[in-house]
């Protein structure tokens, strides 16, 4: 699985828009992007994924550069329950079943939404 | 629809014993994985079984050994407990044996074990 690089740490305003960055260089054309974020003393909760194209849903978008070698996770209004850990993936689709349920999870970028 | 659940929350141990945690996966999926997270290593991909059969593991020693049953109920044990099996054991269920479709694992809130 190709490596991602994120910042340690980040800060946001409470009601404005988080934009997280994480870096793939080494991506491979069938890896997909994923985040995950971890709440304290949580589970990991998943929140999006995407191949090439831009993905959004209820919790957030994705933005995944023409070169794929860079995505942003962008929580537009961010709160203070949005306070926690997100991890930046990039995992193999479908690897001849040496891939299954297995994320490997760097250190993540912490996001600290102040009032 | 009830998620994933994960019992004890909570345990103790000494060095030498060995320890059974339990998986309860949410309805209807079917594959289990296990993740060890530790301040210094973070979170680490233990194994993963579907349909009763290890399907995929990570770079772990073999005290860490795990099994799933008809139901879909997972549970991992770990033997002979060193100090630095302290962690938080977390388990997470997929609905296909395929994740990547669904892009989902659902993780539980994890078992926190402390080795004295």
């Amino acid at each position: 699985d190709a490596k991602t690089t994120q910042p340690p740490s980040m800060d946001c305003a409470e009601g404005r828009a988080a934009n997280l960055p994480c870096n793939h260089s080494t991506i491979s054309g069938n890896e997909y992007v994923y985040w995950y974020r971890q709440i304290h003393s949580q589970g990991p909760q998943y929140i999006i994924h995407g191949l090439k194209n831009n993905e959004t849903n209820e919790m957030a978008s994705l933005i995944i550069t023409e070169d794929r070698k860079s995505s942003t996770l962008i929580l537009p209004h961010a709160t203070l329950r949005d306070t926690a850990v997100y991890y930046c993936i990039v995992s193999l689709y479908n690897a001849g079943g040496t891939s299954y349920g297995k994320l490997t999870f760097g250190q993540g970028t912490i996001l600290t939404v102040h009032p | 629809k009830a998620g994933v659940t994960q019992t004890p929350r909570y345990l103790i141990k000494t060095r030498g014993q060995q320890v059974t945690l339990s998986c309860s996966p949410i309805s209807g999926h079917r594959s289990v994985s296990w993740y060890q997270q530790t301040p210094g290593q973070g979170l680490q991909f233990l194994f993963e079984y579907f349909s009763e059969t290890q399907r995929n593991k990570g770079n772990f020693p073999g005290r860490f050994s795990g099994r799933q049953f008809s139901n879909s109920r997972s549970e991992m044990n770990v033997s002979t407990l060193e100090l630095g099996d302290s962690a938080l054991y977390l388990c997470a269920s997929s609905l296909r044996r395929d994740f990547h479709n669904t892009g989902e694992l659902f993780f539980g809130e994890g078992s926190r074990l402390t080795v004295l």
